[in-house]
């Protein structure tokens, strides 16, 4: 079974420029989540979708951090502008059902590495 | 310990010694907690989970243990292999909400 993808894996970017990674999910997987992950810390929920809504998106920064998921598959999250602190690991993954981590396993891509400086 | 920033608590074994990877949750209301291997470069990985009505479950040279009184989650490695270096991170969940995750242990296995 083929797993999340993401791309691009790393990506160095200057502060105040946009960027945009890409997921797709395990093939008929509903529910897809983006974290967060900064050097040293646990991953942080920024939203998570079920098929192409929005079901939690309380930690998103709105002000420059836009994520979608147009046609319940693949999803992109987008920073514009990126900050200094938006240095991070970018982690996509999904799950079959929206109890996600609970009531099924959720499976993680490798990330992405954003730089920013 | 507690991590800042940059720097992960870490735990150094001899291969082949038993592992004991500590965490400690923060809401008393959680009644679902997971276990996560992370190796560098790569996405978390379930290990094993437990429900807040067992104390104990074992699975494959691991075991996880649950001290609701003290709000304390250990990960029990046995027989640590060299493969089983990697940051382990644990993660509460209160049902309806999303799962929070802790700032991660990071284990090294000595040859």
């Amino acid at each position: 079974e083929a797993g999340v993808a993401q791309s691009p894996r790393y990506k160095i970017i200057e502060k105040r420029q946009s960027v945009a990674f890409w997921c797709n999910p395990i093939s008929g997987h509903a529910t897809l989540y983006w974290y967060q992950q900064i050097l040293g810390q646990g991953p942080k929920l920024l939203i998570q979708f079920q098929n192409n809504g929005v079901v939690d998106d309380s930690q998103l920064p709105k002000d420059r951090f836009s994520a979608e998921r147009l046609k319940g598959v693949d999803s992109t999250l987008k920073i514009q502008p990126a900050k200094l602190e938006d240095s991070a690991v970018y982690l996509c993954a999904s799950s079959a059902h929206p109890g996600g981590f609970r009531d099924t396993e959720a499976f993680f891509g490798q990330g992405t590495r954003l730089t920013v400086v | 310990g507690e991590s800042v920033g940059l720097h992960l608590p870490t735990l150094s074994v001899q291969e082949g010694d038993n592992s004991i990877i500590n965490c400690a949750y923060s809401n008393s209301a959680s009644d679902y907690f997971i276990w996560y291997k992370q190796e560098s470069g790569k996405g978390p990985q379930f290990i094993i989970d437990i429900r807040s009505n067992m104390d104990k479950r074992q699975g494959q040279r691991v075991t996880v243990l649950l001290n609701k009184t003290v709000k304390h989650l250990s990960l029990q490695i046995a027989a640590t292999q060299p493969g089983d270096s990697a940051v382990y991170f644990c993660a509460e969940n209160n049902y309806g909400q999303n799962f929070v995750f802790g700032p991660g242990t990071r284990l090294s296995v000595l040859p």
